[in-house]
This record gives structure tokens, sequence and C-alpha cells, in this order.
């Protein structure tokens, strides 16, 4: 079946960077596109990043764009964030999803937590 | 850009009952590109519904989404204790993608 499984979260100074990774199992990863949700403490969903199957496109959430970058290697079945100038509000559990069809969300990871603190 | 509000709030229930979730779009949602996750306690969000009506692999048929446009519906039968949850709408087909705040649900 499919696993996403994130690692790379943990606490961070503000202005900082980390980078989250994912890895995909239980199918062909390379068909699917795949994205960043996060979930701030006791909040709702909020979408953050997207990438094509293909790599060859990329979406952010506004308060992202210019900090953010999401990518995948298609050898390893892995997508990555790379969060640059991180902020206290950037504090969240982050969670790869896979992308079903044109943004669908059809499975998601267990998510890993990113505390950005001082 | 969109503007998903759910409701009603809080809900508690009691187990056989039945609950209606409501989510609410700012413009029409073309091609019904609307989902419905449930998040339990502590746990990462699944899919339940998609394109409004059609339930995801191994949702039961308690479950059924209705609607199109701008007025979508959850709505979950003979209620069992599991599922307590917060259940969110979403919106795809274009970015950004856009959650609804949550619906939390409480069966007592």
């Amino acid at each position: 079946q499919v696993q996403l499984v994130e690692s790379g979260g943990g606490v961070v100074q503000p202005g900082r960077s980390l980078r989250l990774s994912c890895a995909a199992s239980g199918f062909t990863f390379s068909s699917y596109g795949m994205e960043w949700v996060r979930q701030a403490p006791g909040k709702g969903l909020e979408w953050v990043a997207a990438i094509w199957s293909d790599g060859s496109h990329e979406s952010y959430e506004d308060s992202v764009k210019g900090r953010f970058t999401i990518s995948r290697d298609n050898s390893k079945n892995t997508v990555y964030l790379q969060m640059n100038s991180l902020r206290a509000e950037d504090t969240a559990v982050y969670y790869c999803v896979r992308d079903g069809r044109a943004g669908l969300i059809d499975d998601w990871g267990r998510g890993t937590l990113v505390t950005v603190s001082s | 850009e969109i503007v998903l509000t759910q409701s009603p709030g809080p809900l508690s229930l009691s187990p056989g009952e039945r609950a209606t979730l409501s989510c609410r779009a700012s413009q029409i949602i073309s091609n019904t590109n609307l989902a419905w996750h449930q998040q339990k306690p502590g746990q990462a969000p699944r899919l339940l519904i998609y394109g409004a009506s059609s339930r995801a692999t191994g949702i039961p048929d308690r479950f059924s989404g209705s609607g199109s446009g701008s007025d979508l519906t959850l709505i979950i039968s003979r209620l069992e204790p599991e599922d307590s949850a917060v259940y969110y709408c979403q919106q795809y087909g274009r970015t950004p993608i856009i959650f609804g705040q949550g619906t939390r649900l409480e069966i007592k």
C-alpha cells in the first residue's frame, strides 16, 4: 500500500534553514504529483507547496514563496521541502501528501514536526 | 482565491444519529473538485470523499457526500464512537489548494 514517510523535522532558530524529506513507496512515484501540507499546533490544515510528477512545475502558498523550495528525485522516490529564513509562524506538523489528480490529496504521511524557536 | 466556510461549529451527537456537515464556497467550485478528509485525534488526516460524492477506497457507505456549485454536504449516518474527529473540506483543481477551517464532531 501507499507509504509516505517524512523526516527532517526538529527545532530550529528563526532565520535558519531546514530540509524535509519524504520517502514514498507502494506506488509508481514518478507518475504522481506530490505536495506538502502543514498544520500549526491546534489549528487547521494549510497547503504549502506542490510539484508535478516530472518536477517541471512547482507552486507555493504565498507566505512561503521565495523562502521554501519543493523538489523531487524520482530515482530515489523522494520529495523534499527546503525551508529557508524560517519564522515562528512556520511552526507546524508538515505532512507529505500524494496528489491523486489535479491537486486531490489521496494519501497522507504521518507528518514531521518543525518548531521554530529561539 | 476561494474561501471555504464549514458549518456547524463543534457538533456533539449520539451513536446511531446522523451528522450533516456543510462546506460553502465563496465561488462556484468547477467540476465538483471538492474532497472531504477526516482527522482523528493524534492522527494524520485521511481522504473520505472526492469529486463531492465519490467515496475513497475502504470508506464505509455510512459516509456520503452531495452537492454542487458552492454548497456541499457530508453526511455521516449511523454514527459510531470512532467517527469522533475533525472533518475538513478541500478544494482542488487549481492552486492554491484550499481547506475549510474544519468541523469538530464529538460522539458522546
